[in-house]
């Protein structure tokens, strides 16, 4: 079955530090991967997406992410952490059917603290 | 400005009270998503629907409702028969057969 697994449930960094959120996901054929960000009490924001290619992704807010096939990886890096960044972070993988419905399998969520 | 509204923000029902929750987009967007977290759960997809008139069971939808007479619009009820309805629910779209989803800014129900 698929499934998505955020190791880290709670991680705190020093502003200014560089920031890495561990990802990993169990699905057969190839995946596409995605991480959103959510603030306290609000929707889900896209920060970057995996469908093919390059294995390393640049998103928004200084964001990357690097897939890594071998090790069924998708970890989220940042090199120097903003106040702004506290928020918590999803890890999902993409799984098609027939019909061409597309359906989101997401992690459990990193929350990340930001000490001034 | 494109995008998805949710109505209300917060919303608190007594036990044994039937809640629609409302989502309505301006994305053009044929397919529609509605999602339910949980603290420590992550998000678990409840119903989606691809097309108007249209929408299928998600992973966890015993004890809610759903309908799709119109393209932008994609309203969840929670029924009484939901044991445990307090929860944060997210309501998402994408283009038909579109990967990427997009999501709204969440109501968050209390039941007591």
């Amino acid at each position: 079955a698929q499934s998505v697994t955020q190791p880290d449930i709670h991680i705190t960094v020093s502003e200014g530090a560089s920031l890495e959120l561990r990802c990993n996901y169990s699905y057969g054929a190839t995946p596409y991967l995605f991480w959103y960000v959510q603030s306290p009490g609000q929707g889900l924001q896209l920060l970057l997406k995996y469908f093919s290619g390059d294995t390393l992704v640049q998103g928004i807010k200084g964001f990357e992410a690097e897939f890594k096939r071998s090790q069924s990886s998708f970890n989220l890096r940042k090199p120097s952490v903003h106040w702004s960044d506290a928020a918590e972070y999803f890890c999902a993988v993409g799984v098609s059917f027939s019909g061409g419905y597309n359906k989101l399998i997401f992690g459990a969520g990193t929350r990340l603290a930001v000490h001034p | 400005d494109g995008g998805i509204t949710q109505s209300p923000k917060y919303l608190f029902r007594k036990e044994g009270q039937n809640v629609t929750l409302s989502c309505e987009q301006n994305l053009n967007h044929d397919a529609m998503y509605w999602y339910r977290q949980d603290p420590g759960q992550g998000l678990r997809l409840i119903y989606y629907s691809q097309i108007v008139n249209d929408f299928q069971k998600g992973d966890i939808a015993e004890g809610y409702s759903v309908s799709r007479e119109k393209k932008e619009s994609f309203p969840l009820t929670v029924t009484s028969a939901q044991k445990n309805p307090t929860a944060f629910y997210l309501c998402a779209s994408s283009i038909r057969t579109g990967r990427v989803q997009y999501f709204g800014p969440g109501t968050r129900l209390t039941v007591t």
